[in-house]
């Protein structure tokens, strides 16, 4: 069993919709990245947090980890936010990452 | 500009014939590591150091060996490649010795061994 399942696998909204994104893992862990990859295989970091929210233009992320769950939510969702979301963590107290197997999300014009 | 550099972007090699693949970063980064990516699978962690002279093993490791003598140079050596390593790879650096901070990645090598 995966230790990071995120969900769902694939999305397909409508562009300007509401969508949301999330992870839970079964182990320990003291943060969480978000990662956004599109087509063409290029990785950017989204968000790394620890606690609460953080927002970035139309993307939110949250966090619990007494609950061990994330969630990515991005407002008035756009064609070109369509990309594979990608969750990864350390384990407390280690420094390497697991991730998630990623969210395809495709919105349509 | 402060970037992630690795090359090749794609490389076609044999069984059996030594690589490297490079992954150079300008941001005075700590922490370095190695990724690959498989359909199916994700990423998965192969290596990473956490400064100069330091390494340590993440998921998968077999097969691949890591060298830290600079700061800014992480290079990923495939001794002997095998089919099984054919894979999108992918290195990341963050700004201290540790993976909580933010990751930056380069621009991926596409990897075929025939």
């Amino acid at each position: 069993k995966n230790e990071v399942e995120q969900s769902p696998q694939n999305l397909t909204a409508q562009e300007g919709e509401f969508i949301t994104i999330n992870c839970s893992y079964s182990v320990g862990i003291s943060a969480l990245h978000w990662l956004q990859q599109h087509p063409g295989g290029g990785i950017v970091s989204l968000f790394m947090l620890s606690s609460g929210k953080k927002k970035h233009g139309r993307l939110i992320a949250t966090i619990n980890i007494q609950e061990k769950h994330s969630s990515l939510h991005i407002t008035a969702s756009h064609p070109r936010d369509s990309a594979v979301y990608i969750c990864a963590a350390p384990r407390t107290g280690a420094n390497n990452l697991f991730f998630g197997t990623g969210t395809r999300l495709t919105v349509i014009p | 500009e402060a970037q992630v550099t690795q090359n090749p972007r794609y490389l076609i090699t044999v069984t059996g014939k030594k690589l490297t693949v490079t992954c150079s970063q300008n941001m005075n980064h700590e922490y370095m590591s190695w990724y690959r990516q498989d359909p199916g699978l994700g990423l998965r962690q192969i290596y990473y150091s956490m400064n100069v002279e330091v390494t340590d093993k993440g998921d998968v490791p077999e097969g691949y060996k890591v060298s830290r003598k600079e700061k800014r140079n992480f290079p990923l050596i495939l001794e002997s490649p095998s089919p099984n390593q054919t894979s999108l790879y992918f290195c990341a650096s963050s700004l201290m010795g540790d993976v909580r901070e933010k990751l930056f990645f380069g621009s991926g090598t596409q990897l075929s061994v025939l």
